[in-house]
């Protein structure tokens, strides 16, 4: 069966030092890739999504950055956080395209101090 | 803009006292309407998929349907380990990037 990991489960930055999030995904070859975020009171935000290795889209500009260097595995980063960054942060898979069927990691609670 | 409501924002139940979540969207061609159950601090576990007005799909206690313009998810005689937030998503356009989520409905049941 399919599983996913994503790591750290919590993490405390201050303002201006860099991020990095892992995700990885078992079970399962080629599969679409999704960083979210999850705010107080907002809906799940988009942030990246990758459909291939090196293959990398972006839905909102911000101080953020997703890159995938193997078919399974997505990293989020940032070279300087800000106060604004905090939130939780979730990876997901899915099994092909035009598909809300989407499968969460456990998260990442980031809180920028 | 395409956009997805639920309500109420926060339900709480007894045990055993049915009731309906409300999920409602602006229609910009739907192509799937979806449930998911989120546990505090967690991540999302997906539930449900629709496609069509009149479709409904279920699990355990939960049952979801769908209209053109809104989705229920019918809880029967909850249970305290039913206490989670819904969350619902639509898929507007087509395109996993399409995907919108609404803000969710905290259930809480009471033994």
């Amino acid at each position: 069966s399919q599983t996913i990991h994503q790591w750290p489960a919590t993490l405390v930055q201050p303002v201006g030092s860099p991020l990095s999030l892992e995700c990885t995904v078992e079970g399962t070859s080629n599969p679409n890739l999704y960083w979210y975020r999850q705010a107080a009171g907002r809906g799940l935000q988009l942030l990246f999504y990758s459909v291939g290795i090196g293959q990398i889209s972006s839905e909102v500009p911000q101080n953020l950055s997703a890159s995938r260097p193997q078919d399974r595995q997505f990293i989020l980063s940032s070279k300087k956080l800000l106060l604004s960054d905090s939130g939780f942060y979730l990876c997901a898979w899915s099994g092909g395209l035009n598909t809300g069927e989407l499968f969460f990691g456990e998260g990442s609670r980031l809180t920028v101090l | 803009e395409d956009q997805v409501t639920q309500s109420p924002e926060a339900l709480r139940l007894q045990e055993g006292e049915s009731s309906s979540l409300n999920c409602s969207y602006t229609v910009s061609g739907l192509r799937g309407l979806f449930w998911y159950r989120q546990d505090p601090g967690k991540g999302p576990e997906f539930l449900f998929t629709l496609y069509s007005a009149g479709e409904e799909k279920e699990k355990e206690r939960l049952k979801a349907t769908l209209t053109k313009k809104e989705s229920f998810l019918h809880i029967t005689a909850p249970k305290p380990e039913d206490s989670a937030t819904y969350l619902c998503a639509a898929d507007f356009s087509g395109g996993y990037q399409k995907v919108t989520f609404g803000i969710g409905t905290k259930l809480q049941v009471i033994p």
